[in-house]
């Protein structure tokens, strides 16, 4: 079945420096790919999401890269600010697993002031 | 406003004893999801539905049941069978069970079993 990686599962930047988060899938049949962001507490929320025949998509500081052939996909944000820190998730819906969702294990981002 | 309303956000129960968590949404989505979240770990599928009176199991569903008698609610029950059940636990819809229809989460119900 699918498996996601993701990597680092911490990363500690500075206020106003770029973060760079990495997933990789096994499966080719996935096609969407969204990232969800997790405050303390809460439920995840979606901050941006890509689909397979996109290799790059774009909102204010947030900006995700897909690159099909070699699997991975990959969430930069810029100009971090403090209200960025939390648990980001990545996940690959697949058409192998019903069209369910498939979650990497998360990356606690924090962004020291 | 729409949304996904989980409840109660915490939860107590005592070894041996079923509970079940409620998740209602507004958003008129056709599929709604339960996943279980562990500390350090990825969500995993417990249960989904994509249209009412219809559900399938996901990854972990041995030890839980779920109805779906009414498009905007998707009840989850914890039976005493579910040998490791204190987690955090994620209601979810989407517009669709397909496509780049992306999932929308309620906050959690934290369920504790001692």
């Amino acid at each position: 079945g699918e498996n996601v990686e993701q990597h680092p599962s911490t990363l500690s930047v500075q206020e106003g420096d770029s973060a760079v988060i990495k997933c990789t899938y096994s499966d080719s049949a996935s096609n969407y790919f969204p990232w969800y962001k997790q405050e303390l507490g809460k439920g995840p929320q979606l901050i941006i999401d890509i689909r397979s025949n996109v290799g790059e998509k774009k909102d204010q500081r947030i900006a995700v890269t897909l690159n099909k052939t070699a699997k991975h996909f990959s969430l930069h944000i810029t100009e971090t600010q403090p209200e960025d820190s939390a648990v980001y998730f990545c996940a690959a819906r697949n058409d192998n697993y019903g069209q369910n969702f498939v979650f990497g294990p998360g990356t606690r981002l924090s962004v020291l002031p | 406003d729409g949304g996904i309303t989980q409840s109660p956000k915490y939860l107590f129960r005592k070894e041996g004893q079923n509970v079940t968590l409620s998740c209602e949404q507004n958003l008129n989505h056709d599929a709604m999801y339960w996943y279980r979240q562990d500390p350090g770990q990825g969500l995993r599928l417990i249960y989904y539905s994509q249209i009412v009176n219809d559900f399938q199991k996901g990854d972990i569903a041995e030890g839980y049941s779920v109805s779906r008698e009414k498009k905007e609610s998707f009840p989850l029950t914890v039976t005493s069978a579910q040998k490791n059940p204190t987690a955090f636990y994620l209601c979810a819809s989407s517009v669709t069970g397909q496509g780049n229809s992306p999932l929308h989460f309620g906050n959690g119900t934290r369920l504790t079993v001692t």
